[in-house]
């Protein structure tokens, strides 16, 4: 069954960087896209952008560019998803997610979540 | 890049039907599929609807997708309701390669 499998909650201080992995299983892993989610206590899901496992390609989106950047390890089917200069309002439930077999920006799979704390 | 509008709450009894609405704030509704999620708390989103009107596997066909035109918005209809309907419902949809949600609407069923 497809998994997507994510890294331990991390706490970090403003202005550090934070990596999240994100370990797919149970299907061929460079057949689809995967997206990065972000959910701050009480509000709502927020798009961060999407990576292409096959090439490597990227989309940000605007709010994030420049900050985040989205890699791949085809040898572990492993995606990660590195966010620089953390500020407080970082702070939030980090989720990869996979795109659709049609590939048209529908998720079908959700990983279960990285907790992302940014505390001085 | 656009926006989608959706009620912040609504709340409805057990056996009764309920609306939740998204409504697109540029560019066709109608250009682009709209999914709809729905996310239990501590738990991560599970799709409903995908493409307009597609039911996800196990969702029962109480729950039911549209999109209107006229109005540039989408529907996701729950009939029957059920307590563990209870949750919240986030609207998706695309557009210039750029994925857009909803705000999101919590649904109380009481």
């Amino acid at each position: 069954q497809v998994q997507l499998v994510q890294s331990g909650a991390e706490v970090k201080k403003p202005g550090a960087s934070v990596k999240i992995s994100c370990k797919a299983s149970g299907y061929t892993f460079t057949s689809y896209y995967i997206h990065w989610v972000r959910q701050a206590p009480g509000q709502g899901l927020e798009w961060m952008g999407i990576f292409n496992p096959s090439g490597g390609s990227t989309t940000y989106a605007q709010k994030f560019q420049g900050r985040v950047i989205m890699t791949g390890d085809l040898s572990t089917s492993t995606v990660y998803m590195d966010l620089s200069d953390l500020s407080s309002e970082d702070t939030a439930i980090y989720s990869c997610a996979r795109d659709s077999p049609s590939g048209s920006y529908e998720i079908d799979y959700w990983g279960q979540g990285t907790q992302v704390t940014v505390s001085s | 890049n656009f926006m989608l509008t959706q009620p912040h709450s609504v709340s409805e009894s057990p056996g009764k039907t309920v609306i939740i609405s998204c409504t697109r704030s540029s560019g066709s509704i109608a250009s682009n599929y709209v999914q709809w999620y729905r996310q239990r708390p501590g738990s991560p989103p599970t799709t409903v609807i995908y493409e307009n009107n597609q039911r996800s596997s196990g969702v029962p066909d109480r729950f039911s997708g549209s999109v209107d035109s006229s109005s540039n918005s989408a529907s996701l209809t729950i009939s029957r309701l059920k307590t563990e309907d209870e949750a919240d419902y986030y609207c998706q949809s695309y557009d210039n390669s750029n994925l857009v949600f909803g705000g999101g609407t919590k649904l109380t069923v009481l």
